[in-house]
């Protein structure tokens, strides 16, 4: 079946980085592009951007552009998040979504999503 | 900040039918995009419960249902139980952000 496994919680310091993997098995990993969505505690769900896998194009929320890199790699079909200059206020749960890419590729539902990964930031 | 409105919570007994808001604009809703919608339960992922504003994906139950209007879009859930508490979100796209997803501000249903 579809599924999309997560690197492990981290705990960073400010103004460092952190870099999440997405490892998706159980379709064509070029065939739909992945999106990152955080949530912090207390807050609600927030779309971070969107890569195509298929030629590494990236589409960025406007707070995230220039501090947040989307990368993949096709060998083994798993994407990637990283996160610079770290923030108290970027401790959040990351989670990497699958674009359905039925009626519309990266602008799509998210059908399939990683169980989330814990960013701590604290000094 | 989200341009999606929703009610921050709605309750409701078992039984009773709960309907959630999600009010947009022009530019995202009004634009022509497709609305879904997500059920998340404390500590796990988001699930997608309804896509292309109407459908549901395979083992949804039929209770939920969606519905796109204008610049607006609802989710119902008809015949409400016990596991159905938990954070509705709605989600779309934003033309005049290049495409960019947003979410709804979410409501948190509570069964009585």
């Amino acid at each position: 079946q579809v599924q999309l496994v997560q690197s492990g919680a981290e705990v960073k310091k400010p103004g460092a980085s952190v870099k999440v993997s997405c490892k998706t098995s159980g379709y064509t990993f070029t065939d739909h592009y992945v999106h990152w969505v955080r949530q912090a505690p207390g807050q609600g769900l927030e779309w971070m951007g969107w890569i195509n896998p298929n030629n590494g194009y990236t589409n960025f929320a406007q707070k995230f552009q220039g501090w947040v890199t989307l990368t993949r790699d096709t060998s083994i079909s798993t994407a990637y998040m990283e996160l610079s200059s770290l923030k108290s206020d970027d401790t959040a749960v990351y989670y990497c979504a699958r674009d359905l890419g039925y009626s519309c590729y990266g602008c799509d539902a998210l059908d399939v999503w990683g169980q989330g990964t814990m960013v701590s930031v604290s000094s | 900040q989200s341009v999606l409105t929703q009610p921050p919570s709605l309750s409701g007994a078992p039984g009773q039918r709960v309907t959630i808001s999600c009010t947009g604009s022009t530019s995202n809703i009004g634009a022509g995009y497709d609305v879904y919608w997500y059920q998340h339960l404390p500590g796990t992922a988001p699930k997608l419960i309804i896509y292309g504003n109407s459908n549901r994906p395979l083992g949804v139950p039929e209770r939920f249902s969606g519905s796109k209007s204008g610049t607006s879009a609802s989710l119902a859930i008809t015949g409400l139980q016990a596991e159905d508490e938990a954070d509705y979100y709605c989600q779309s796209y934003e033309s005049s952000l290049s495409g960019s997803g947003v979410f709804g501000t979410g409501t948190k249903v509570t069964v009585l």
